[in-house]
């Protein structure tokens, strides 16, 4: 079993839709959680870190937690073509200061216009 | 704040030869750097931890001495390939860890012929 699981797509939505990525991980003990974005041929950009269960917004993004079914998910709202990317959710495997990121391989979205 | 460069962003290279790769934190210190791999439609792969001045900790399967690492300074980590060869040509991306998260570098596009 893969550390952090991620469905690759690609997922498609119209514009203006939401679009909602899923990430499971399979160590309990984690304590942080982040969604990355990444364009093609560009690295990863970070956009949302959650720690605690429940939700975090940030704009068009939220971000959800839920320790106890080791799922961790991204809702973006009114989505755009700008949107289109792959993301990337990342588990930290130790506190927030020290361990490593664990990526999942990542869910292309298509943002049609 | 918290920006990561690094140099060369893409390199050529003929095999057999050596290739050095510098990841600087800008504006903040890291003790720890990170460096990852990234084959195409795959997603990033931890090579390496890098401790500002001791040894480098490597992922199982890394060779520490095809992948030498050096952070020499609290701003600065090296990645050298040694002996490259075509199946080292990838996307090499280093990371900082910076109050609890990590901050990825644009990234390098090693090709060797």
């Amino acid at each position: 079993q893969k550390e952090v699981e991620q469905n690759s797509g690609p997922l498609s939505v119209p514009e203006g839709a939401i679009a909602s990525l899923n990430c499971t991980y399979s160590d309990r003990g984690s304590q942080s959680f982040f969604w990355y974005r990444q364009y093609s041929g560009k690295s990863p950009e970070l956009i949302m870190s959650i720690y605690s269960n429940g939700d975090k917004e940030d704009g068009r993004f939220t971000a959800q937690l839920n320790k106890a079914s080791q799922y961790v998910s991204l809702l973006i709202r009114d989505s755009q073509p700008s949107d289109s990317a792959t993301y990337l959710c990342a588990v930290n495997t130790g506190s927030s200061n020290t361990g490593k990121l664990i990526f999942g391989q990542g869910t292309t979205l298509q943002v049609k216009p | 704040g918290a920006v990561v460069s690094q140099h060369p962003s893409w390199v050529i290279c003929k095999s057999g030869t050596s290739v050095k790769i510098e990841c600087r934190s800008l504006d903040f210190q890291a003790t720890t750097m990170f460096w990852y791999r990234q084959f195409p439609k795959q997603s990033l792969m931890l090579m390496a931890t890098s401790n500002e001045g001791s040894k480098a900790t490597y992922e199982q399967g890394v060779e520490k001495d095809k992948f030498l690492i050096n952070h020499a300074s609290l701003t600065l980590s090296t990645l050298t390939v040694t002996s490259a060869h075509p199946e080292d040509s990838s996307f090499y991306i280093c990371s900082a860890r910076w109050t609890g998260q990590q901050y990825f570098g644009p990234g390098t596009r090693l090709t060797v012929t």
